[in-house]
């Protein structure tokens, strides 16, 4: 089955400072998301995107946050300043094109990130 | 209010016994239903989808989930367990009227399975 891949697996940074988590969808998708689940917490949505733009966020996605598609194949999340309540695990998940059915989701295996 | 509910926070179950995991929702109409689960160190792997049709859906893995309208449930069940099925289980839904790229996800099912 194909698979989402996402980058570092663990990723741990200064209050305050920027990071970037890096995805690489399925290559024929074309909508993209980021989820995040905060240890002992549900998932989260936080964003989805489509046709280089936003199509929904959710309030958890404050400025502090942005999603860019640089090029053909990398979905990256940015977050300016980080803090601490930021540590999660970062989900990212593509889906094809579909009819007005809700496409089948595949996610990648997270992105740990430890804010100290 | 829209919400998922997964009321079991860890179940223990022996190997080869039969397996229910209970599921709820909140909402005046009928979403889109899933069940996904996360091995350790994994990502989300979709099990099942329900969308219409046959309240009985059939999964991978051996596992099933059925619809209950009455009750607003989606339970995931499997006949037999595997030591192998030792994951967290989340139920997850489409409300229709929030967008359909957007999942809400239970708080999910630790599964343990004894020896």
């Amino acid at each position: 089955e194909p698979e989402v891949t996402q980058t570092p697996s663990h990723q741990v940074t200064q209050m305050g400072q920027e990071v970037i988590l890096r995805c690489v969808p399925i290559s024929n998708h074309l909508y993209f998301y980021w989820y995040r689940q905060i240890l002992g917490q549900k998932v989260e949505f936080l964003v989805s995107f489509y046709n280089n733009e936003i199509s929904e966020k959710s309030e958890i996605f404050d400025d502090q946050f942005s999603v860019e598609r640089p090029d053909g194949s990398n979905f990256t999340l940015k977050i300016r300043s980080t803090k601490l309540e930021d540590s999660a695990m970062y989900f990212c998940a593509s889906s094809a094109r579909d009819r007005g059915r809700h496409e089948k989701l595949f996610f990648g295996s997270g992105t740990q990130l430890s804010v100290l | 209010a829209q919400s998922v509910t997964q009321p079991d926070i860890h179940i223990t179950v022996s190997e080869g016994a039969s397996l229910e995991l209970r599921c709820n929702y909140s909402y005046g109409a009928t979403p889109y239903l899933f069940w996904y689960v996360q091995s350790p160190g994994q990502g989300l792997q979709l099990l099942l989808k329900y969308f219409s049709g046959d309240t009985l859906v059939q999964g991978i893995k051996g596992f099933e989930a059925e619809f209950k309208r009455s009750q607003s449930s989606f339970n995931l069940r499997k006949p037999s367990v595997h030591w192998s099925d030792a994951a967290e289980y989340f139920c997850a839904v489409v409300f229709m009227n929030t967008g359909f790229q957007k999942l809400v996800f239970g708080t999910g099912t630790r599964l343990l399975v004894s020896p």
